[in-house]
């Protein structure tokens, strides 16, 4: 089974600076999506980032990139330039590749992290 | 936004009831599923769907049962309330796989308390 550990359950970071949470995940697989989801204190989850393990190159998203490193199965995300609205719980999560898989995703237990002016 | 609605929002209730948690879905996708979360624990998955009538287990199914008889809704139920219960949970749905990335998009939560 996979599992995915994050673990810094907490962070801060003041604004405009530069933020990285970790993740790292445990998989057999060799095709995998990695995906980086967002909860504010509205309990929404928004996906922030996604990445294809097949892909080399590290996904960008504005302000919001990542470091995978496939061997080292890491999976971190960097927030630059971090806003007051980037204060949220941050979701790790796996997802197997392929037409059989459900598309079922595991979750790490989540990164707080808090924004200061 | 996908179209995901959760029902209801929030709820208490009594050790022992029982409870029904309802997704709706207008965005006609194969795929449902229900996840709890919980401090420290991230989303657990607790059920899913791949279809009309067809679902499956997930990792803490223990405690709930689900249908779905219909594309649009999935049914999640708690036959016998427990305090252990209590947890925030969330629907999601994704649609089916047809290559590249399918995330999933998430309900807005519904807190239920058990008492």
């Amino acid at each position: 089974a996979q599992t995915v550990t994050q673990s810094q359950p907490e962070m801060s970071v003041q604004e405009a600076e530069t933020v990285t949470l970790s993740c790292t995940y445990d998989t057999s697989e060799s095709n995998y999506y990695l995906f980086w989801y967002k909860q504010p204190p509205s309990r929404q989850m928004i996906l922030v980032i996604r990445q294809e393990a097949y892909k080399q190159q590290n996904a960008t998203e504005n302000r919001f990139s990542v470091n995978f490193q496939k061997a080292a199965k890491s999976f971190s995300l960097k927030i630059s330039d971090s806003q007051l609205g980037d204060t949220a719980m941050y979701f790790c999560a796996f997802m197997k590749q392929g037409r059989y898989n459900n598309n079922d995703m595991r979750f790490g237990a989540g990164t707080r992290l808090t924004v200061k002016p | 936004d996908a179209g995901i609605t959760q029902s209801p929002r929030h709820k208490v209730t009594e050790t022992g009831t029982p409870v029904t948690l309802r997704c709706h879905q207008t965005e006609n996708h194969r795929y449902m599923y229900w996840y709890r979360q919980d401090p420290g624990h991230g989303l657990r998955l607790i059920h899913y769907s791949y279809g009309v009538k067809d679902t499956d287990k997930g990792e803490v199914s223990d405690g709930y049962s689900v249908s779905r008889s219909k594309t649009e809704d999935f049914l999640l139920t708690l036959e016998s309330a427990t305090s252990s219960q209590t947890s925030v949970y969330f629907c999601a749905i994704s649609e089916s796989w047809t290559g590249g990335t399918q995330p999933q998009h998430f309900g807005d939560g519904t807190r239920l308390s058990i008492l």
